[in-house]
C-alpha cells in the first residue's frame, strides 16, 4: 500500500447518487489502474491511465468514467450508482521503468462500496 | 479466451505444516506469471514474479514455480504461520499492452 492512498476507504450510497473514489499516489508512476473485486470474480479492469488526460476502457467499463489531471491523481465517477456497483474497488499503480522485462503492479488499500 | 484457473479455492491447515497452491492458465502468449497475497481488508501484494525463461523463484518461505509448457505454476508455503492466512492470486500477463489476467485466489487459513 505505500504510496497510494484511496478515499473514502468505506462508502454507503443509495441507487441513483453520483460516487466519485479518489486514488492518490507518491511514486510518480505513469500508469494507473481502477479494478473492482467480487466473490467469485478475479480482479477486473474497469478504467486505465496512461498519462495525464490520456485513459481507456477496461473489461467492464459500462456505468464508470474516470479522469487524471494530475499525475498523482486518479478519480473514477460513477454517475448514477446501481445495486451491481457493489463492490471494493482497488486502485493500482505501475512505473514505465520495466525491470527484467516487467513491470509490477502496485496496489492501493481499496474502497468499500455499497449501493443500497 | 484467456483464463487463469486456481485450485483449491479453499484451504485450512495447521501451523508449521507446507501446503501448495495451484495456478494454471491458457494465456497466449505469455509474458510473466505474478503471485501476490492479499490480506483480508488490504489491497493485493506481490510475492514473486516470474518470466518464460524462469522455472522457481523464492521469497522467503514462498516459493513458486513455472511449467511454461504445461501452462501451470504452483505457489509453495513452508512452515507455514498464522500470519500466512490471506488469499493468494495468480496473476498472467499476455502480450505487451494487454490487461493482467487474475485468478479468482485460493483462501488459505492457518490453524494453531
Amino acid at each position: 500500500d505505500a504510496g497510494i492512498t484511496q478515499s473514502p476507504r468505506h462508502k454507503v450510497t443509495e441507487t441513483g447518487t453520483p460516487v466519485t473514489l479518489r486514488c492518490h499516489q507518491t511514486e510518480n508512476h505513469r500508469y494507473m489502474y481502477w479494478y473492482r473485486q467480487d466473490p467469485g470474480h478475479g480482479l477486473r479492469l474497469i478504467h486505465y491511465s496512461y498519462g495525464v488526460k490520456d485513459t481507456d476502457k477496461g473489461e467492464v467499463s459500462d456505468g464508470y468514467s474516470v479522469s487524471r489531471s494530475k499525475t498523482e491523481d486518479f478519480l473514477l465517477t460513477l454517475e448514477s450508482a446501481t445495486s451491481s456497483q457493489t463492490s471494493v474497488y482497488f486502485c493500482a499503480t505501475e512505473s514505465d521503468k520495466k525491470a527484467l522485462g516487467y513491470n509490477e503492479q502496485f496496489f492501493g488499500p481499496g474502497t468499500r462500496l455499497t449501493v443500497l | 479466451k484467456n483464463q487463469v484457473e486456481q485450485s483449491p479455492q479453499s484451504l485450512i491447515i495447521l501451523e508449521g505444516k507446507n501446503c501448495t497452491l495451484q495456478c494454471n492458465y491458457t494465456v497466449s502468449p505469455f509474458s510473466n506469471l505474478r503471485w501476490y497475497k492479499q490480506d483480508t481488508g488490504r489491497g493485493p501484494v506481490s510475492l514473486t514474479i516470474m518470466t518464460f525463461s524462469e522455472n522457481t523463484k523464492s521469497n522467503g518461505r514462498y516459493t513458486a514455480t513455472l511449467d511454461a509448457d504445461t501452462k501451470q505454476s504452483s505457489l509453495h508455503i513452508t512452515a507455514s504461520q498464522l500470519s500466512d492466512s490471506a488469499s493468494y492470486i495468480c496473476v498472467v500477463s499476455g502480450q505487451a499492452g494487454t490487461a493482467l489476467i487474475f485468478g479468482k485466489g485460493t483462501t488459505l487459513s492457518v490453524s494453531s
